[in-house]
Formats: C-alpha cells, structure tokens, sequence
C-alpha cells in the first residue's frame, strides 16, 4: 500500500521569505502522481501544484516550486516570497498513474504552515 | 464557474441521532467522491460514484453509513445513527472521469463539519 508521510506537523516563515514543505512517500509503482493541496481554515482543499512521475523537471507554478526526487522518493514543496494567504494546511498526496484504483488520493497527515508578519 | 457545494457547513448533534450530509458537484463531472477528514489527518476517501453506480465503497463503514447518488448528479452521506468518533469533516470532491490524466483533477467542496456529542 502506498504511504505519504510529513514530518514536519508544524512550520512558520517570516514575510516575503523562503519555506520548505517535506514530504515523502512509499510505493512500488513507477507511474504516478504527486499533489500539494492548499487547505485554510475555510476547509477547502485547492490544489497547489501537481508533479508526473514521468517527468523529471520540476513543476513550478509562480511562487510555488517542488523538489522531485523519484530515486529517493521525496517531494517537497518550496514557497518563496511567503505570503500572509499563504497561511494553511499543506497536505501532500500520491495517486496511482494507471490500473484499478488510479483516482484514488492518498494524503499525509499535513503541515501547518504559520506566516508571520 | 461554480464549484463543489456541499451543506451544511456545520451540525451539531446528539450520538445515536441520524445525520445526512448533501453535495453537488461541478457541473459535467461525473465522478464524485466523499472524504472523511479527522483532526489532525488528511482526507480518506469513503465513497467514489461513477454516475449513480457506487464504484468503490469498500472503505464506507455500511452498518451506519449509506449514500446515494440519485440521476448521477447530487449526491448524499448519511450517517444513521452517529457516535462520538464520528465528529469530523466530511468532504465531497468532483472530477470530470475516473481515469489517469489531467482531466481526473480531483476539486473538493469546503466540507461539513459533524460534531456529535
């Protein structure tokens, strides 16, 4: 079964600075997915950043950047230029590329990410 | 574009009272999921329908748990009757298929938070 772990229950950042998300993850399979979900404190879940195993360059989107690294089975998310929306649960998840159960999100236990002014 | 709706937004209940929980998704997807979210953990998928036919409901606990999803469209949790660990937060999430690809992103509603004293 595949596993997604975050080590990290709770992380602050400064304004306008740098932070890193860790997450890593177990699985046999060679195709999948990895997602880092946004969820404030209204609950919904937005989907930050999606990297295919498949493809070996990094996803970026604006100010939100991963790590991919598929030997070592790690994705960790940066975010630069913090902001104070950007104060959230962060939660990492994988899902299958392909077969029976391909839809199905797997999510770790998320991180709290407090930014400071 | 609307999104995922879902009410209520809170409820809070007595244990061994029956509790239901409505969705309806974004407007042409026809895969819809429910998430059970505890404190502290990331979503698990309780139920995913394709259309109106249940395709995956091996982690719904059946003997109090039930859903509907009546003419593929809204769809509705029940919980009959709730306990004490059933306080959490139900979330709803739609996708246009149930395949692999980037059409099969998952988009969630802001949940219903239970409380069930």
């Amino acid at each position: 079964a595949q596993t997604v772990t975050q080590s990290q229950p709770e992380m602050s950042v400064q304004e306008a600075e740098t932070v890193t998300l860790s997450c890593t993850y177990d699985t046999s399979e060679s195709d999948y997915y990895l997602f880092w979900y946004k969820q404030p404190p209204s609950r919904q879940m937005i989907l930050v950043i999606r990297q295919e195993a498949y493809k070996q360059q990094n996803a970026t989107e604006n100010r939100f950047s991963v790590n991919f690294q598929k030997a070592a089975k790690s994705f960790s998310l940066k975010i630069s230029d913090s902001q104070l929306g950007d104060a959230a649960m962060y939660f990492c998840a994988y899902r299958r590329g392909r077969g029976g159960s391909n839809y199905k999100l797997t999510f770790g236990k998320g991180t709290l990410l407090t930014v400071n002014p | 574009e609307a999104g995922v709706v879902q009410s209520p937004r809170y409820k809070i209940i007595e244990k061994k009272q029956p509790v239901a929980f409505w969705c309806n998704p974004i407007s042409g997807h026809n895969t819809l999921y429910w998430y059970l979210q505890n404190l502290g953990q990331g979503p698990e998928l309780l139920i995913r329908y394709e259309n109106e036919e249940a395709v995956d409901d091996s982690q719904l606990p059946k003997d109090r748990f039930s859903a509907e999803r009546l003419k593929g469209v809204d769809s509705t949790l029940k919980i009959q009757p709730a306990e004490l660990g059933d306080s959490a937060v139900y979330l709803c999430a739609s996708s246009l298929g149930g395949g692999r690809g980037a059409y099969n992103e998952q988009f969630f509603g802001p949940g219903t938070r239970l409380t069930v004293l």
